[in-house]
């Protein structure tokens, strides 16, 4: 069990460019979500899939969100035009059943 | 909208005493989990509670819900210094679903001291 890996572990971006970052879960595990969480709060749910189908996706921020699991393994988070106001840590987390592995989240820092 | 609330929001322990953190919710549910977060870090699963008096232990935490009251609890023994993290309660926004889609409380950051 290597647990879910996420890539990178920090990004620091300009305001307006694009950013993208991949989470590779738990090999077993048919679902994946995102969760974002800022500073003092609570993670945030934004998406989820279970094997390549994104089952939920009405919580993402804008529709600068997008996120794909092409093959149902790894996913990706991308954020076109990035704002200040999108600086968090952004989660991944798998699971099989009901508990959720999360992973050590990329942390991005827009200037 | 479901919200999720936490207290206290801090709190600061003396090692060996015994404490409460209260995690109460707004809508139905009878799923509800407690993670733990070290600073800089991830979180990790400690209590997955799935039913109404539902109560789970592992060393010094005890978690405990009751679905009627829309409450859980999450009881610290004997408190020593490595417990010191934020606990955030999330309670899945939809019944007899699997974690699709969680609400956390905003946390409660313990810290132990001698």
């Amino acid at each position: 069990d290597t647990g879910v890996s996420q890539d990178p572990r920090h990004k620091i971006t300009k305001r307006g460019q694009n950013v993208t970052f991949r989470c590779d879960p738990i090999s077993e595990h048919n679902r994946l979500y995102w969760y974002r969480q800022t500073l003092g709060q609570g993670p945030e749910f934004l998406t989820y899939f279970q094997n390549e189908a994104q089952l939920e996706k009405s919580r993402l921020l804008s529709d600068r969100f997008s996120a794909e699991r092409p093959k149902g393994s790894f996913s990706t988070l991308e954020i076109q035009r990035t704002e200040q106001g999108d600086s968090a840590m952004y989660l991944c987390a798998s699971s099989r059943f009901e508990k959720l592995f999360f992973g050590s989240g990329t942390q991005l820092s827009v200037l | 909208e479901l919200k999720v609330e936490q207290n206290p929001l801090f709190l600061s322990m003396q090692e060996g005493k015994n404490y409460t953190i209260y995690c109460n919710y707004s809508t139905t549910s009878d799923r509800l989990y407690w993670y733990r977060q070290d600073p800089g870090k991830s979180l990790e699963s400690l209590f997955v509670l799935l039913s109404n008096g539902a109560v789970k232990q592992e060393g010094r935490l005890m978690a405990s819900l009751d679905t009627k009251a829309r409450l859980s609890t999450l009881h610290i023994t004997a408190a020593v210094h490595d417990l010191s993290a934020t606990y955030f309660c999330a309670v899945d926004e939809r019944e007899k679903s699997s974690g699709d889609k969680l609400t956390f409380g905003t946390g409660t950051r313990l810290a132990v001291r001698p």
